[in-house]
């Protein structure tokens, strides 16, 4: 079973600052996702990266899969109060693309 | 709104019970997924159907089963409930067999006393 690790495990921010949160693993990842989890509701898929060097925006969220694909990145400009949650990044691996491995998350909280 | 429902939103039950979580899928989805969700564990991969039929297995504990039915959706048994059960549980839906990007419901809440 493939590894992830999300960092930070928290952070605490005022509204308008920028931040980045990392999910890496020792082996390559086929693909990767991030997903957003608030509190009370289920994951909500951002993203889906496949290719080494990707990059994708959604809106004020920056995406980055890293060229050797074993570690990605999430940049949030300008930090809302609604950006609040659990961000979540995972990978399918094994006999099953549809056996999704996450990691510990990030709980992201931004203060008004 | 994914979609994807599960009843009951909560459940209280005591050590030894059985408990039984249900999942219907977004509309046109054959796949359906279970995990868990806990503070020391994160969120886990329990199991996969697709279409009725079992595709993939998790660290799913034998006290736990689970089936899907031939209107698609699903069903999770949870018996000889023990006290570490307690954790949200998640079903997830996908239109492809084993596809990794799912649509979560919005849980369960179990909590064993």
């Amino acid at each position: 079973t493939q590894l992830l690790e999300q960092s930070p495990q928290f952070l605490s921010i005022q509204e308008g600052e920028n931040l980045t949160v990392y999910c890496n693993s020792s082996s390559v990842f086929s693909s990767l996702q991030w997903y957003r989890q608030e509190p009370g509701e289920g994951p909500v898929l951002l993203v889906t990266v496949v290719t080494g060097g990707e990059v994708k925006k959604l809106k004020r969220l920056t995406f980055q899969f890293g060229d050797a694909r074993k570690d990605s990145s999430l940049h949030i400009t300008a930090a809302q109060p609604g950006d609040t949650g659990l961000y979540l990044c995972c990978t399918a691996g094994g006999t099953s693309y549809g056996k999704l491995t996450f990691g510990q998350g990030t709980i992201l909280t931004v203060h008004p | 709104d994914s979609g994807v429902t599960q009843t009951p939103k909560h459940l209280i039950t005591a050590t030894g019970q059985r408990v039984t979580l249900r999942c219907s899928p977004r509309s046109g989805d054959l796949s359906v997924y279970w995990y868990q969700q806990s503070l020391d564990q994160g969120l886990q991969f329990l199991i996969q159907y697709y279409n009725g039929e079992e595709r993939a297995k998790g660290n799913i504990l034998e006290r736990f089963s689970a089936q899907q039915f031939p209107d698609l959706h699903s069903e999770l048994n949870l018996s000889s409930l023990e006290l570490g059960d307690s954790a949200l549980y998640f079903c997830a839906s996908s239109a492809r067999d084993g596809y990794y990007e799912q649509y979560f419901g919005p849980g369960t809440r179990l909590t064993v006393t």
